[in-house]
């Protein structure tokens, strides 16, 4: 099945400054790579997401790009502010017309220092 | 307010006992999907279920035991056969044609003693 892996574990970045987050998937099929953010005691919330026929998406302060060859896709935050402190995780699936099964990566903390 | 409701937010059990953890969306989504989040760990798929009547396991579902009687509907039961139920439990749902995004609930953290 498939296999996601994330780093780093944990970041820690001033204001200002950007935050990058990458993972790695196994299962070539894999089509869609969700990102999201989750604060303390509740649940995940979609931030972004990127489909295997595009590179690179961006919304606002956050883009993700997709490297189909070599099975990696990474999270961009730029202009980091306090707020942007969570857990952040990223996901894969191969999804399209069924219930999209997502495997998960372990998480990234994301801390964001005045 | 629309989207997916979890309840109760906290809950606390006696181990031996079983315990019935409950997911509404008011999304029209036709899957639904439950989680499990252990501490500083990614989320692990229990059971999903694409259409009422109809649900498939997931990576990790000994233990657990699912219905899908109502589109809207898809409660958990942890059962006392589950050697590790304490986590915090996490319901999602999606289209199944189309926008394929996954929403998620605010979660219950299960407490088995």
């Amino acid at each position: 099945g498939e296999n996601v892996e994330q780093h780093p574990s944990t970041l820690s970045v001033q204001e200002g400054d950007s935050a990058v987050i990458k993972c790695t998937y196994s299962d070539s099929a894999s089509n869609y790579f969700p990102w999201y953010k989750q604060e303390l005691g509740k649940g995940p919330q979609l931030i972004i997401d990127i489909r295997s026929n595009v590179g690179e998406k961006k919304d606002q302060r956050i883009a993700v790009t997709l490297n189909k060859t070599a099975k990696h896709f990474s999270l961009h935050i730029t202009e980091t502010q306090p707020e942007d402190s969570a857990v952040y995780f990223c996901a894969a699936s191969k999804g399209s017309g069924t219930a999209s099964k997502l495997t998960f990566g372990t998480g990234t903390r994301l801390q964001v220092t005045l | 307010d629309g989207g997916i409701t979890q309840s109760p937010k906290y809950l606390f059990r006696k181990e031996g006992q079983n315990v019935t953890l409950s997911c509404e969306q008011n999304l029209n989504h036709d899957a639904m999907y439950w989680y499990r989040q252990d501490p500083g760990q990614g989320l692990r798929l229990i059971y999903y279920s694409q259409i009422v009547n109809d649900f498939q396991k997931g990576d990790i579902a000994e233990g657990y035991s699912v219905s899908r009687e109502k589109k809207e509907s898809f409660p958990l039961t942890v059962t006392s056969a589950q050697k590790n139920p304490t986590a915090f439990y996490l319901c999602a749902s999606s289209m199944t044609s189309g926008s394929v995004e996954q929403y998620f609930g605010p979660g219950t953290r299960l407490t088995v003693t």
